[in-house]
């Protein structure tokens, strides 16, 4: 079935430092892929998405990356700051259709 | 404008009795789903509806159901509740079904069941 699978599931790195969030999707026909920051207490909110017919997406110090042969896409943070610490969690589905799946999460702590 | 409102934000219930909560979507938006949020399953999908209509459901049991109107606001229902059901139930909106699927969600409702 649709499944994806999200690695690191914590990560703590320096003010400073780069993050990167790895994840992959196992439906072929996935062809939409939303990042959403949940800080604690608070509701999923969209930080970056991206197509199926684009490789990279950048925004200011995120940026996304897909590769749909080998089924992957990551989350590349630079610069982190405190207020980066959160939980993240990619996400696939069809165009047209409102049904994610999720990844499990990733944990990111960032120390000053 | 507003953003997706959900109530009731928190509540307790036992085990047996049911629940209903309510999604009020962005204004102008037509599309609505519904996610469970647990610590153990991570985010979950549980039904999508769109101009009144159930579009795609969620592994969930029949226990699980809900219903849009025709102003798009949205409820689901939970029957005979079970300790397992305790969660984080998520609304979210997207404009239409048309291909962009961004969606925005509301607060959720936090169900105890004890």
């Amino acid at each position: 079935g649709e499944n994806v699978e999200q690695h690191p599931s914590t990560l703590s790195v320096q003010e400073g430092d780069s993050a990167v969030i790895k994840c992959t999707y196992s439906d072929s026909a996935s062809n939409y892929f939303p990042w959403y920051k949940q800080e604690l207490g608070k509701r999923p909110q969209l930080i970056i998405d991206i197509r199926s017919n684009v490789g990279e997406k950048k925004d200011q110090r995120i940026a996304v990356t897909l590769n749909k042969t080998a089924k992957h896409f990551s989350l590349h943070i630079t610069e982190t700051q405190p207020e980066d610490s959160a939980v993240y969690f990619c996400a696939a589905s069809r165009t047209g259709f409102q049904k994610l799946v999720f990844g499990t999460g990733t944990r990111l702590l960032v120390s000053p | 404008k507003a953003g997706v409102t959900q109530t009731p934000r928190y509540l307790i219930k036992t085990r047996g009795q049911q629940v209903t909560l309510s999604c009020s979507p962005i204004s102008g938006h037509r599309s609505v789903s519904w996610y469970q949020q647990t610590p153990g399953q991570g985010l979950q999908f549980l039904f999508e509806y769109f101009s009144e209509t159930q579009r795609n459901k969620g592994n969930f049991p029949g226990r699980f159901s809900g219903r849009q109107f025709s102003n798009s606001r949205s409820e689901m229902n939970v029957s005979t509740l079970e300790l397992g059901d305790s969660a984080l139930y998520l609304c979210a909106s997207s404009l239409d079904n048309s291909g962009a699927n961004v969606l925005t969600f509301g607060a959720g409702s936090r169900l105890t069941v004890l």
